[in-house]
């Protein structure tokens, strides 16, 4: 059974760092992309970006290019979604994501809950 | 960046209706055109990918059409747990966009 798994929530206060993980499990994790995805609260879906993680290759989209990074370690099969320096406005739900090969997203992860307050 | 507009952004229904939710993209996408379902407090599900096909698992009164710039999901014979929000998304080139959802209320 394909699953990916995120950390739990964290709350934070600005200018703090933070890497949230998405472990994948029951299937080839270097085979698949993996995708972020922002919701923030009470609104739509923001694609963030995509990371190979055979390579560690990624793309972000232009929103969050310089704001966030993504990496990868496929020796444990889990990507991740870090900050160096938090806002208020990073508060939201992250969600991670397998990318098909149709560039589609099959599986998902739970979520992860990040609250930035002072 | 390519913009995606659904409407609706918002649909009243009842169980056994159908009902269309439109996606239109800012330029063409051939059928990379992606459809997804959210819950309160869920991740989004894959319903439909590259337009009209059908994700395993996913029941058939779910249906999609299109391509270039127009989409369409259809729902036929609204079941209780469809009520939800629903997203449309391109992937023919990033960053794979979003629509703003349609919320299918009772």
């Amino acid at each position: 059974e394909v699953q990916l798994v995120q950390s739990g929530a964290e709350v934070k206060q600005p200018g703090e760092s933070l890497r949230i993980s998405c472990k994948g499990s029951g299937y080839s994790f270097t085979s698949y992309w993996i995708t972020w995805v922002r919701q923030m609260p009470g609104k739509g879906l923001e694609y963030m970006g995509k990371i190979d993680p055979s390579d560690s290759y990624t793309s972000y989209s232009p929103s969050f290019q310089g704001h966030v990074t993504f990496s990868a370690d496929k020796s444990i099969r889990t990507a991740y979604l870090q900050w160096s320096s938090l806002k208020a406005s990073d508060t939201a739900m992250y969600y991670c994501a397998r990318q098909a090969s149709g560039y589609d997203n099959d599986y998902w992860g739970q979520g992860t809950l990040v609250t930035v307050s002072s | 960046d390519i913009q995606m507009t659904q409407s609706p952004s918002s649909l009243s229904a009842s169980v056994g209706d159908r009902v269309t939710i439109t996606c239109r993209a800012s330029q063409t996408i051939s059928k990379y055109l992606n459809w997804y379902q959210q819950k309160p407090g869920k991740a989004p599900k894959l319903l439909i990918y590259a337009a009209s096909n059908l994700q395993s698992g996913v029941p058939s009164r779910f249906s999609g059409s299109g391509s270039g710039t127009e989409f369409t999901l259809t729902i036929s014979g609204l079941q209780p747990e469809d009520f939800a929000t629903y997203y449309c998304q391109q992937s023919y080139t990033t960053p794979y966009t979003f629509g703003r959802g349609t919320k299918l209320e009772i």
